[in-house]
């Protein structure tokens, strides 16, 4: 298995553009997360998922973030419109409950933003 | 509400002298605590969780209910060991569901 796959890696763009980041999860696993990691804050959680339900998204920073997972494989995350504070890495994880060990995270490469 | 506490943001060593790092933690149940590491250009993975009782590459971190403490510990540092070290709670009641500290980054000196 390639892990949890994110693209883009690096993005770059203006002020004022819509961003949409993806993920695909490992298979079989029921939950996915959006983590958003600076200097300054860490690593902090945008939303999570749980068979493809979104469940807690009370770390979506604004109205500008919003993020989807139509099915069990994909997970996007936009910003629109992008400010420069949103320059982060982004990172994507997924997790396998019950029955995988609870609280081991697997995680993207991440994919890192810089809004200009 | 839980709460994790890395205190230092930078911590470098000398290679072979002991490293801890620290991590302090608030939540009134009983957590699951566990340690994750990124290497350079590796992707966050998961060291060591306290449930195991376990030795990852030469660290321990034993759970200290009663000081809330979960510190990472290795009595010989290596250079192999510079990274970014987050500690992460779960309540367990909420599968997957982890609250990362912000992250302790080591440097071991040659």
């Amino acid at each position: 298995d390639a892990g949890v796959i994110q693209s883009p890696r690096h993005e770059v763009t203006e002020m004022g553009q819509e961003v949409t980041l993806r993920c695909k999860p490992i298979s079989g696993h029921d939950y996915l997360f959006w983590y958003r990691q600076t200097m300054m804050r860490g690593l902090e959680l945008l939303i999570y998922f749980n068979n493809n339900v979104p469940i807690d998204d009370s770390g979506m920073p604004e109205d500008r973030f919003s993020a989807k997972m139509p099915n069990a494989s994909f997970s996007t995350l936009k910003i629109q419109p992008s400010e420069p504070r949103d320059s982060a890495v982004y990172f994507c994880a997924s997790s396998f409950s019950p029955g995988g060990p609870i609280g081991e995270l697997f995680f993207g490469e991440g994919s890192r933003l810089t809004v200009l | 509400a839980q709460r994790v506490t890395q205190p230092e943001k930078l911590l470098s060593v000398f290679k072979g002298a002991p490293v801890e790092l620290k991590c302090n933690y608030s939540y009134s149940g009983s957590p699951e605590l566990f340690w994750y590491v990124q290497y350079s250009r590796q992707r966050l993975q998961l060291l060591l969780r306290h449930i195991s009782r376990e030795s990852i590459k030469g660290f321990t971190a034993d759970l200290n209910k009663g000081e809330t403490s979960f510190h990472l510990k290795k009595p010989f540092a290596q250079e192999e060991d510079s990274a970014m070290y987050y500690c992460a709670l779960s309540r367990g009641s909420t599968l997957g569901r982890l609250y990362f500290g912000r992250g302790t980054q080591l440097t071991v000196w040659p």
